[in-house]
């Protein structure tokens, strides 16, 4: 069966310090991988999108960004944080070319930037 | 009009009751539709996926409406531990993945 991993949990960062966060999916290959970030009381954003090793889309133009260094790994990455990026982070994966596309989310990051 | 719209609720609804909600979506050309579940300071969870020919989950039925552009979920015999957050997901041909900003259900015992 497939599982997705994020971490970590929760993360308190300031201002102004970098960030990564890692996402991996175990059970399956080639996925479609996924960042979004729900902010307070808001609805779940997409942020980046991958097809593939490399392959990177960004819906929202910020200062976040993300990289696909291996099949099943993804990661969510800023060089400067602000206070605007705080949030809940999640990442998902679906099979890629499906005709269902369920996406399948991980535990998310909750991160608090101060 | 919004990609895609739900009413945000709370829906207070008392225990054993039916209720049901509807979703929005403004692209005649969607394609795939879903309904996730999503409890507090949880990641969302897949609940079921939307046929057109609707479709039956136990306690929960989905239904499309392609000509006046919604889904629905009904919930039957609700139960406390249906008390969380609906997200409506509505996939495009461009593969572009919309959720909705859901709609709060609290079940009263």
């Amino acid at each position: 069966s497939q599982t997705i991993h994020q971490w970590p949990a929760t993360l308190v960062q300031p201002v102004g310090s970098p960030l990564s966060l890692e996402c991996t999916v175990e059970g399956t290959s080639n996925p479609n991988l996924y960042w979004y970030r729900q902010a307070a009381g808001r609805g779940l954003q997409l942020l980046f999108y991958s097809v593939g090793i490399g392959q990177i889309s960004s819906e929202v133009p910020q200062n976040l960004s993300a990289s696909r260094p291996q099949d099943r790994q993804f990661i969510l990455s800023s060089k400067k944080l602000l206070l605007s990026d705080s949030g809940f982070y999640l990442c998902a994966w679906s099979i890629a070319g499906g005709a269902t596309y369920e996406q399948y989310f991980g535990p998310g990051t909750r991160l608090t930037v101060t | 009009r919004k990609e895609v719209e739900q009413d945000p609720g709370p829906f207070n609804v008392p225990e054993g009751a039916t209720v049901a909600f509807n979703c929005t979506y403004s692209n005649s050309a969607s394609q795939s539709f879903f309904w996730y579940r999503q409890d507090c300071r949880k990641e969302p969870k897949l609940l079921m996926s939307v046929y057109s020919s609707g479709n039956e989950d136990g306690r929960f039925t989905a239904q499309l409406n392609r000509a006046s552009q919604y889904i629905s979920l009904l919930i039957r015999d609700s139960k406390l531990s249906d008390s969380a957050t609906y997200l409506c997901v509505v996939n495009n041909r461009d593969d572009k993945i919309i959720f909705g900003k859901g709609t709060r259900l609290h079940i009263l015992p």
